[in-house]
Order: structure tokens, then sequence, then C-alpha cells
């Protein structure tokens, strides 16, 4: 079984939808981490969060510890959302992340 | 601040040749992490240091890599000899380290090795 388990792997959604990304792990964290990466591009961190909720703009990021579980939400999701999103919490006492293995996302106009 | 820097950014190479990958990290952070990107594996951590020392080196796969960080601002990750299935990206970041901090990262050096 996958330490770190995302879903869904792809998704596709229409301009102005609402979209959620699920994460489940198994691993104790200490904090985990939301990146996102376009096409051919390099990686960039949303998030990072140890408890609660975070809010970037049309990004809202959550996190349940005792329940081992982390969503990510974008309002009003646009075209130039489409990339993968990737869930990487860190491992308790380390900076040692461990990856999900993305959730695809095509937002078409 | 420029943020991480990598190079070369495309490498291409031939089996049993040695590659050296570079990266400057952001000034002031002191953990940097090497990472590698495939499609099959998605992303791995290879190696991460912690104000320039090895902390957890148990993502290396085998001891044709190796790692170094000689000073704050430069970290090399060498592969001999390289070998096709070593073809991927390979990504460096930086954080400001413990406690977990944010992640930056560098653009990625694709490697590909004949």
């Amino acid at each position: 079984k996958n330490e770190v388990e995302q879903s869904p792997q792809n998704l596709t959604a229409q301009e102005g939808e609402f979209i959620t990304i699920n994460c489940s792990y198994s691993v104790g964290i200490s904090a985990l981490h939301w990146l996102q990466q376009h096409p051919g591009g390099g990686i960039v961190s949303l998030f990072m969060l140890s408890s609660g909720k975070k809010k970037h703009g049309r990004l809202i990021a959550t996190i349940n510890i005792q329940e081992k579980h982390s969503s990510l939400h974008i309002t009003a999701s646009h075209p130039r959302d489409s990339a993968v999103y990737i869930c990487a919490p860190s491992q308790g006492g380390s900076e040692k992340l461990v990856f999900g293995k993305g959730t695809k996302l095509t937002v078409n106009p | 601040d420029a943020g991480v820097i990598q190079s070369p950014r495309h490498e291409v190479t031939e089996m049993g040749q040695e590659v050296t990958l570079r990266c400057k990290p952001i000034s002031g952070h002191n953990s940097l992490f090497w990472y590698r990107q495939t499609m099959m594996r998605g992303l791995e951590l290879l190696i991460y240091f912690n104000n320039n020392v090895p902390i957890d080196d148990s993502g290396m796969p085998e001891d044709r890599f190796s790692a170094k960080m000689p000073n704050a601002s430069f970290s090399t990750l060498k592969i001999q000899p390289s070998e096709p299935r070593d073809s991927a990206v390979y990504f460096c970041a930086s954080s400001v380290g413990r406690p977990t901090g944010e992640l930056f990262f560098g653009e990625g050096s694709r490697l590909t090795v004949l």
C-alpha cells in the first residue's frame, strides 16, 4: 500500500467549476505540502500546513491530522490552473517528504 | 533573490560518462534537497542536507551516485558511471529548515543518458 494516496488521478473540469483533490496518508507527519507542476515545467510549493486550513487567492488547503487526510480546493477554476498537483507529507520529526503520484487537472475554457 | 539555481538545464551524455549536476540554494536557506522525477516512479528524495551536513541519503540509488555540499551556497550531485536508467529530471530545492519550511524548487536538470 502506498504511503500517500491521491484522488482522483485525473480530473477534467470546465472553467468556473469548484475543484477538490484529496490526499490520504499513512505516515506520521509534521507537515504536509501541496505542490503544483505545470506541463514541462518546474515545481511550485502552494501550501505547507500542519493543522487547520490555509487560503491563498482561489486556493484553499485543509488538513485533518487525526484522520490523516488533506484536501486542496480550487474555486472558480481557470484553464491556467491546469497542472499536476502533488501531495507531499513530511515524515514526523524530519524534513523528508513522501510524495503522492499526483493529480492531473485539466480545466477547459 | 534569484531563487534556486540549477545547472545544466539539459544534459545528454553517453552511458559510462560522468555527470555532475549543480545547485545554488536561496541565500539564508539551511536545508537543501535533491529529488529525482521519472514517469514511472514520480518524485523521489535522493538526499538532503541541513547546514551542509547530509542528514538522509537513503534515497541515493547506489554507489554510482554521490552528493556534496561544500558550503552553504553550493551543492553537487554526481553520477559516475551514468546508465540509461538514470535518465530523469533532477530537482534541487531549498528551505529555511527545521521545523519544516516551505520548499523552493529549482527549474530542474533534465538528464538523458544514451
